[in-house]
């Protein structure tokens, strides 16, 4: 069975504070995504790794930085967290065996920065 | 830059109809796919449907049925026969052809009612 795992559901964080948000995959894919969900605003691409120490920022990726360093896990991470970065967090991961090939999602955490 | 747009914050539909869920997009690449997932209460991420930019037919998957307008750049989901677990939000998604970056729009929730 596929799955994408992430290390927390609920999370509390200070203001200041570094966060990281990991994410862990069991499908061998080659593309991994962070994603943020708000009410309203849908789910909003933070980064996203096509490959092993490859990056690319998505459309909100400021405040957040990334790390691939194995294929199968992708790490989010808040350099200095703030109240508006209170979110769902979504990971998912892709494989390239086709075109019409789905992302899978993991459980996502909710983030409260206080 | 690419953009998915979900125009219907929110459906009502009741059980057994039909109901239609909008989705535009705007991208310049020709070869693109499109996805549908939908998003019980429970949180998680459910893949429904895909239509290729080449594909002629419509895509179709039990109940789901994705009317793909190719020139108006829409790819409408239409569910046929609601029931009460239909009741969701849905979210329409685009997959770019050359680093594989999949974007959301902001969702419809549909509420079945009986």
């Amino acid at each position: 069975d596929v799955k994408v795992t992430q290390s927390s559901r609920y999370l509390v964080k200070r203001t200041g504070e570094k966060v990281f948000l990991e994410c862990v995959q069991d499908m061998d894919h080659e593309n991994m995504f962070w994603y943020r969900q708000d009410p309203g605003l849908g789910l909003r691409l933070i980064y996203f790794s096509y490959d092993v120490k490859m990056k690319e920022k998505g459309d909100i990726p400021e405040g957040y930085s990334v790390s691939r360093e194995k294929k199968e896990r992708f790490s989010l991470i808040l350099e200095s967290a703030s109240t508006n970065q209170t979110s769902m967090y979504l990971c998912a991961s892709r494989g390239d065996r086709g075109p019409n090939t789905e992302a899978f999602f993991g459980q996502g955490t909710r983030l409260t920065v206080v | 830059a690419q953009k998915i747009t979900q125009t219907q914050p929110g459906m009502f539909v009741q059980e057994k109809e039909a109901v239609t869920l909008d989705c535009t997009y705007d991208t310049s690449d020709q070869s693109y796919g499109l996805f549908w997932y939908k998003q019980p209460s429970s949180g998680e991420m459910i893949f429904l449907i895909y239509q290729g930019s080449y594909d002629e037919q419509n895509a179709t998957e039990g109940r789901y049925s994705l009317n793909f307008q190719k020139a108006r750049k829409s790819a409408n989901l239409v569910i046929s026969a609601s029931q009460l677990g239909d009741s969701a939000m849905y979210f329409c998604a685009m997959r770019e052809a050359y680093f594989g970056k999949l974007i959301f729009g902001t969702g419809t929730r549909l509420q079945v009612f009986p």
